[in-house]
């Protein structure tokens, strides 16, 4: 049973346009939300993250947006750059202790030059 | 930014031996540290949380037994597949978490373990 969805495997777009990556989640107890960013043979890199008090969080070309009764939340990139293609990331944890972080299956981002 | 580093960054065993593979964390003390594994076109699989001294907790599946998690120091973890075989063939991956109160975890460069 997925907790953590990424509907689409994959996303195409030309550089210098807006990326939108979506992410669902069922557990309604998850109450931070971030996003990783990974290369093929690397770790996944940290890019942004949301607590659930906050439905915005914008940082340079990123912003995630938290929709807490609809459970999505959605990374945007703007604008994209060949540099940002790589698979991304949907996390969730839940509780105080922030000991779990549940991953999404991921997206993979082509930015076309 | 946090380090977190990986040793080896690729292995090749044969079936039935042991391989160890240590995460550290580099510029900060990380009282918690996480084990992932991935295959090829999916997503990062949670195996273990390790805490600085206690014993590893398990993920749902994850044989204790096989996969031998010891978290000597506040700096080092390790992860040792024992007796492997095939199909332990993976991308395995550490983190480390920050800051207390923050779901923030940062992931070391990752293992490649091909099983002969």
């Amino acid at each position: 049973d997925q907790q953590v969805k990424q509907n689409s495997p994959s996303l195409s777009v030309q550089e210098g346009r807006i990326s939108i990556l979506n992410c669902d989640y069922t557990n309604s107890m998850f109450d931070y939300f971030l996003w990783y960013k990974k290369y093929p043979a690397e770790g996944p890199t940290f890019l942004i993250s949301i607590s659930s008090i906050k439905d915005k969080n914008e940082d340079g070309r990123f912003t995630v947006f938290l929709n807490k009764s609809a459970k999505h939340l959605s990374l945007h990139i703007v604008p994209s750059q060949p540099g940002d293609s790589a698979v991304y990331f949907c996390a969730a944890s839940a509780g105080s202790s922030y000991d779990k972080v549940i991953f999404g299956p991921g997206t993979s981002l082509s930015v076309i030059p | 930014g946090a380090v977190v580093s990986q040793h080896p960054s690729w292995v090749i065993c044969k079936s039935g031996t042991s391989v160890k593979i240590e995460c550290r964390s580099l510029d900060f003390q990380a009282t918690t540290m996480f084990w992932y594994r991935q295959f090829p076109k999916q997503s990062l699989m949670l195996m273990a949380t390790s805490n600085e001294g206690s014993k590893a907790t398990y993920e749902q599946g994850v044989e204790k037994d096989k996969f031998l998690i010891n978290h000597a120091s506040l700096t080092l973890s390790t992860l040792t597949v024992t007796s492997a075989h095939p199909e332990d063939s993976s991308f395995y991956i550490c983190s480390a978490r920050g800051l207390a109160g923050s779901g923030e975890q940062y992931f070391g460069p990752g293992t490649r373990l091909t099983v002969t």
